[in-house]
């Protein structure tokens, strides 16, 4: 079964720096990948995928995937104190089965 | 534009007794439903996804009984029995196949008595 692996647990950032988040994830065979985002009180919202290797990037937001090396990434330029939140990488696999990370908590301090 | 609706919203269970859960899917572009759960540590982990009106699937997992049903193509339901932790259970809903985005609903929080 598809484990995924996230870290840091928690991290704080200075409003306008740099937040990284980082998975792993242990089936070779894995093709699709999302960044979801969770505000308190709320459900998981999709920030962006990513399917292929190499860097994705979305307005502030930059994904990274290297299949090779089982390791799926976001970067988060410019931060602002609106991106705090709960953040998760997920794996799709086995027919919309989505498998989760267990989280980073961003805190973005004005 | 709001794709699923959950019902109730939240809950307080006395420990021992069942709970019923409804989602209602409100745009049929996106037929494939699943239900997921969150627990208190907000470890999100992916219980079942139903098709076709008339699915039935159940599922014993540490802290929680399920029995889901796919009752017709818009609706969702979800008996969650045996609870001995607090969770929270969200349906979803997706066009298909595993490149398409799963949208959340806005999920349904049961706090056990």
């Amino acid at each position: 079964q598809q484990k995924v692996q996230q870290s840091p647990e928690s991290l704080i950032v200075p409003e306008g720096g740099m937040a990284s988040l980082n998975c792993t994830f242990s089936d070779r065979n894995s093709q699709y990948f999302w960044w979801y985002r969770q505000h308190s009180g709320e459900g998981p919202k999709a920030l962006m995928s990513i399917f292929s290797n190499g860097d994705k990037k979305e307005g502030r937001f930059t994904a990274h995937l290297n299949k090779a090396s089982l390791h799926v990434s976001l970067h988060i330029k410019d931060s602002q104190p609106s991106d705090s939140a709960l953040y998760f990488c997920a794996v799709m696999s086995n027919y919309n089965v989505l498998y989760f990370g267990s989280g980073t908590k961003l805190t973005v301090e004005p | 534009v709001t794709l699923l609706e959950q019902n109730p919203r939240w809950r307080l269970v006395p420990r021992g007794q069942a709970v019923n859960l409804r989602c209602i899917l409100k745009n049929s572009q996106y037929p494939w439903m699943s239900w997921y759960q969150q627990d208190l540590q907000k470890q999100l982990q992916w219980l079942f996804t139903l098709r076709s009106p008339g699915d039935k699937e159940v599922k014993s997992l540490p802290g929680a009984d399920y029995l889901a049903t796919r009752v017709t193509d818009t609706e969702l339901r979800l008996q969650v029995a045996n609870m001995s932790q607090g969770r929270t259970l969200y349906c979803t809903c997706s066009a298909g196949g595993d490149s398409y985005e799963q949208y959340f609903g806005p999920g349904t929080r049961l706090t056990v008595l």
